[in-house]
């Protein structure tokens, strides 16, 4: 069946560092692929999106490239802040329907 | 606009016993989805309502189970809980009628059986 695969944590960094957390998924088609983060006693919020192969997703300095030849939607940021502390999950969902598969999350925490 | 709302927020329960789970999605979503999110496995869907129909369903027992009304508020109830049964239960609307829309979720329900 489908699943998603992310980079195991916790990462830890210190601020203005650049972030990568990798994502690789297993799926038939064309899901459509997504990024959420959770902070700490939060349901989960959606951070970017991609819906189609080479598409860029990017929101608040966080970017993802929805790579079908390498079945991967790694997150990038250039310069992480504290504030960014977070759980990062990577998900995928295959069709118009609600069911989303995520990742195991990685934990992020930035140092001042 | 309201954001998904899920009461109670936090819930102790004993085992055997059971509990029942409300959410509220945002005006105008139809399909609701919930979710258990634990340490251990990670968030794992568990089923789907669309229209007041169950449109999917994830890999859990018959013990859990759910419903969704007219005006789009669903529930989810589990039955003759287990310490297992220990987690965050989240909720998520989605606007169907929009293509390729996302999910927005609730802040969730955390559920400690005892």
């Amino acid at each position: 069946g489908d699943s998603v695969t992310q980079m195991e944590g916790p990462v830890t960094l210190s601020e203005e560092a650049f972030l990568t957390i990798n994502c690789t998924y297993t799926a038939t088609g064309y899901p459509s692929l997504f990024w959420y983060v959770q902070y700490p006693g939060e349901g989960l919020q959606l951070l970017l999106k991609a819906t189609k192969a080479d598409d860029k997703g990017s929101n608040k300095g966080f970017e993802a490239t929805y790579r079908k030849e390498t079945t991967s939607f790694h997150l990038e940021k250039g310069s992480v802040q504290v504030s960014d502390s977070a759980v990062y999950f990577c998900a995928l969902r295959q069709n118009q329907g609600g069911k989303l598969i995520f990742g195991q999350g990685t934990e992020l925490s930035v140092k001042p | 606009k309201a954001g998904v709302t899920q009461t109670p927020r936090y819930l102790i329960k004993t085992r055997g016993q059971q509990v029942t789970l409300s959410c509220s999605p945002i005006s105008g979503h139809r399909s609701v989805s919930w979710y258990q999110q634990t340490p251990g496995q990670g968030l794992q869907f568990l089923f789907e309502y669309f229209s007041e129909t169950q449109r999917n369903k994830g890999n859990f027992p018959g013990r859990f189970s759910g419903r969704q009304f007219s005006n789009s508020r669903s529930e989810m109830n589990v039955s003759t809980l287990e310490l297992g049964d220990s987690a965050l239960y989240l909720c998520a609307s989605s606007d169907q009628t929009v293509l390729n829309t996302e999910a927005f979720f609730g802040q969730g329900t955390r559920l400690t059986v005892v």
